[in-house]
């Protein structure tokens, strides 16, 4: 079955600690995105990528960085230089520019 | 700059009623909306979009109605079910270079039998 997937769905991580989320499709999509979620707010953008090898900053990428090496993968890298990062990481995927963007079903990171 | 808006952050309905979930958003050049369902812990679930040269799209038990000229969408949910609770976000898509979805901060809707 055609989709995207998100790994892990629960991720820990130590003050100062980088962690990397990741975040694979099948759906041959060109657009890629990475958003935060916040409980009972809505989704804010991390990063997106319109394709491989290019991305772009979205509302909220200080202390995030991001790779785009292949078009199926699209792994999201918490910094230790992001000072909340606790929180609920929705990745996405669409055919580009005007297409419905298909979600993963979350990682939810707690800085421990 | 660019802000997508709900008017209401809960909405309670009656199991068979109607339910109208409103979105405000800012910017005249958007051409794409999109309506999400997110259940608790899930990602957020495609419901209905509708282009900027349509005013109104049907699917079965939704309704999504587009008003440029007051920048305003709303979804239509016929006859509720408990299964429609969840938090229902709209999302606007600016066309023309990278195009990114912008997300509203979502209305949650509560279904009692």
């Amino acid at each position: 079955d055609g989709g995207i997937t998100q790994s892990p769905k629960y991720l820990f991580r130590k003050e100062g600690q980088n962690v990397t989320l990741s975040c694979e499709q099948n759906l041959n999509h060109d657009a890629m995105y990475w958003y935060r979620q916040d409980p009972g707010q809505g989704l804010r953008l991390i990063y997106y990528s319109q394709i491989v090898n290019d991305f772009q900053k979205g509302d909220i990428a200080e202390g995030y960085s991001v790779s785009r090496e292949k078009k199926e993968s699209f792994p999201l890298t918490v910094t230790s230089a992001q000072k909340n990062p606790t929180a609920f990481y929705l990745c996405a995927s669409s055919a580009g520019g005007g297409f419905e963007a298909f979600f993963g079903q979350g990682t939810r990171l707690t800085v421990v | 700059g660019e802000s997508v808006g709900l008017h209401l952050p809960t909405l309670s309905v009656q199991e068979g009623d109607n339910s109208i979930i409103n979105c405000a958003y800012s910017n005249s050049a958007s051409d794409y909306f999109i309506w999400y369902k997110q259940e608790s812990g899930k990602g957020p679930q495609f419901i209905i979009d509708i282009r900027s040269n349509m005013d109104k799209r049907q699917g079965q038990r939704v309704t999504v109605l587009l008003n440029k000229t007051v920048k305003h969408l709303s979804l239509q949910i016929a006859a509720t079910q408990p299964g429609d609770s969840a938090v229902y976000f709209c999302a606007v898509a600016f066309s023309g270079g990278y195009n990114k979805l912008i997300f509203g901060a979502g209305t949650r809707l509560a279904v009692h039998p």
